[in-house]
């Protein structure tokens, strides 16, 4: 079965740039989404299709795939972006999620 | 914003069934594509099944096939999943999610969650 692996945990200070990676065979073949979840909240759409931001999706975020990996970017990140992400990718007709990254803004 | 609501929080004793419901007020089921994910305490985000509009039908994951059953009450415009031979494994809070129109693998907004605890 498709497997997505993300690092567990990125910490970023305030203001700068926070990138965080989602790697799965030839996934730049795939459309990856990200989502956001706060504690205690429901998860939140942040990218889909690789670069697509929804709407009210703050533009500091940004995302990027190619090759076996995407990459979901905060520039300017802020206290309010500290959060779990999590990726997500289409495969044989099955949804699957990365494992999540905590991310800390210290 | 579109708003999912779901059914309230449910305690079910090993070996039960549980059914948790979702309703999309104001979109007819139709229209979307309805899928379920849980997540265990603590743990990330799993993916359970839901409809894949390339092959017209409801999918589900490998892990549940057998075990969960995902409805849609098209009079009542009312998604259900029902899981069946419930454990201690299966104490999660389970979310409906959609994508809003029929256009993609991702899900655009999510319900409040359905708090499911497995206890005898």
């Amino acid at each position: 079965s498709y497997e997505l692996t993300q690092p567990p945990s990125v910490s970023v200070s305030p203001g700068q740039t926070a990138s965080i990676t989602c790697s799965g065979d030839k996934l730049g073949f795939k459309y990856s989404s990200w989502y956001q979840q706060r504690p205690g909240q429901s998860p939140v759409l942040v990218m889909y299709q690789d670069n697509k931001r929804p709407s009210g999706i703050p533009e500091r975020f940004s995302g990027s795939s190619s090759g076996n990996t995407a990459t979901l970017t905060i520039s300017g990140t802020q206290a309010m972006d500290e959060a779990a992400y999590y990726c997500q990718a289409w495969d044989s007709s099955t949804a699957v999620f990365g494992g999540g990254t905590k991310l800390t803004v210290l | 914003q579109v708003q999912l609501v779901q059914s309230g929080a449910e305690v079910k004793k090993p070996g039960a069934a549980v059914k948790v419901s979702c309703k999309v007020p104001g979109y007819t089921l139709t229209a979307l594509s309805m899928h379920w994910v849980r997540q265990a305490p603590g743990k990330g985000l799993e993916w359970m099944g839901g409809f894949d509009p390339e092959v017209a039908k409801i999918m589900y994951a490998k892990k549940f096939q057998g075990r969960v059953t995902m409805t849609e009450d098209t009079a009542t415009d009312t998604a259900h999943m029902e899981l069946r031979s419930l454990t201690s494994e299966d104490t999660a809070i389970y979310y409906c999610a959609i994508n809003k129109n029929r256009r993609g693998h991702y899900f655009d907004f999510w319900g409040q969650g359905t708090r499911v605890t497995v206890s005898s």
